[in-house]
């Protein structure tokens, strides 16, 4: 199976920051999508293919990379953004996801 | 708007089986590849199965293969997740997802079903 890791767990910013997550895969892969997660909610697509924004996303999310590494900014962090993002590779049978990253305020 | 509506949890003993169901609508169901999805709360998701648009073609994770069965019915538009042999860790909110433009993502989510395995 792929392994997925992600860094940090967790990060505290404030409304108004640039934050970037990274994911990297153990081995190389070519289809990783990000998705953010809220309490109690099921996770939204945000990016796909690495680095192509969902329909709707707005453009301060923007995502990027190849092979084993990638990453998520999000610039100019406003409070609807903190909340838990994972990143998911499906490269390959079982598809899998990074442990998370916690965004808090 | 596409919708996904899962159902079929609750509380089941070890060892015992349940079937969820999640209906679909506003999107042909028949032309999109179907998933299924589970998370224990806190936890990161974690793919369980999935199926072509015929049926025809599933797989599953290792940890539910042999008892876990993916069907679909694209007359009902439905996606079914048949559950047998239930364990502790098998409890989490099961979430179906529907792929995504890319075909390779999971584009729409239902809110989940939360199934407990407990004595």
């Amino acid at each position: 199976d792929i392994q997925m890791t992600q860094s940090p767990s967790s990060v505290s910013a404030s409304v108004g920051d640039r934050v970037t997550i990274t994911c990297r895969a153990s081995q190389g892969i070519t289809w990783l999508a990000w998705y953010q997660q809220k309490p109690g909610k099921a996770p939204k697509l945000l990016i796909y293919a690495a680095s192509t924004l969902q329909s709707g996303v707005p453009s301060r999310v923007s995502g990027r990379g190849s092979g084993t590494d990638f990453s998520l900014t999000i610039n100019s962090l406003q409070p609807e953004d903190f909340a838990t993002y994972y990143c998911q590779q499906s490269y390959s049978i079982p598809y899998t996801f990074g442990p998370g990253t916690k965004l808090e305020i | 708007e596409v919708q996904l509506v899962e159902s079929g949890g609750g509380l089941v003993q070890p060892g015992g089986s349940l079937r969820l169901s999640c209906a679909a609508s506003g999107f042909s169901f028949r032309t999109y590849w179907m998933h299924w999805v589970r998370q224990v709360p806190g936890k990161a998701p974690v793919w369980v199965s999935h199926i072509n648009t015929d049926g025809s073609t599933t797989d599953y994770a290792d940890s539910v293969k042999g008892r876990f069965t993916v069907s679909r019915d694209n007359a009902k538009s439905t996606l079914y997740l048949h559950m047998n042999s239930l364990g502790d860790d098998d409890t989490a909110v099961y979430y179906c997802a529907r792929e995504g433009i890319s075909g390779f993502d999971l584009g729409y989510w239902g809110q989940g079903t939360l199934v407990v395995v407990s004595a």
